[in-house]
């Protein structure tokens, strides 16, 4: 089965702090894309940081980084220097090629809350 | 590059009606996805266009919905006969073949069905 598990609901963070969202996902592919959507309340999507799973290193985005660990199957992402413009919610998602079509496989999102 | 643009917003319709959608896509993207969002749901991949080839419908895709991509450029969704359970966000989005693999998603449109 193809799944994303996103398994913290909610999160809340201290401004300035730092906080890791989890996620693992289940795919039997070896060549894949992972990612980590943000979704504020104004419903549109972005990107937030993407990893090649043929690459052991870690993407970095500035304050947002991920830890990929390809055995475990998971694709944490950590945002430092929390800002109250993170709040939203965080989907973590991969891409793979099946039967001639890419398929990008969301999870059910993490709420992030930016205490001041 | 003005980004994806769906048309229009939010749409409210009574149960049993047709209502249209329209997705414009970054204009040199070859691919579209159309997905539908659920709230407290990640974003379900509804369909998969690659310039005006539709390749793949997902099983959520009942006989009801129709997407087309005419001339490979913007695309439309179709839903005849609504029902409630299609209340949702219906989200579109592209991306480039052999680019980085980045998906651009529009807006969104929510409906609401009565």
């Amino acid at each position: 089965a193809q799944t994303v598990t996103q398994s913290q609901p909610e999160m809340s963070v201290q401004e300035a702090e730092t906080v890791t969202l989890s996620c693992t996902y289940d795919t039997s592919e070896s060549d894949y894309y992972l990612f980590w959507y943000k979704q504020p309340p104004s419903r549109q999507m972005i990107l937030v940081i993407r990893q090649e799973a043929y690459k052991q290193q870690n993407a970095t985005e500035n304050r947002f980084s991920v830890n990929f660990q390809k055995a475990a199957k998971s694709f944490s992402l950590k945002i430092s220097d929390s800002q109250l413009g993170d709040a939203a919610m965080y989907f973590c998602a991969y891409r793979i090629l099946t039967s001639g079509t890419y398929k990008y496989i969301f999870g059910t999102g993490t709420r992030l809350k930016v205490l001041a | 590059d003005t980004g994806v643009s769906q048309d229009p917003r939010h749409k409210i319709t009574k149960r049993g009606q047709n209502v249209t959608f329209r997705c414009d896509p970054i204009s040199e993207h070859n691919r579209l996805y159309w997905y539908r969002q659920t709230l407290g749901q990640g974003p379900e991949f509804l369909t998969y266009f690659q310039n005006e080839a539709q390749l793949e419908k997902s099983r959520l895709l009942s006989d009801r919905f129709s997407a087309e991509r005419p001339k490979g450029s913007f695309s439309t969704l179709e839903i005849q006969r609504t029902e409630q359970g299609d209340s949702a966000m219906y989200l579109c989005a592209s991306s480039l073949f052999g680019g980085n693999e980045k998906l651009f998603f529009g807006s969104g449109t929510q409906l609401s069905v009565l």
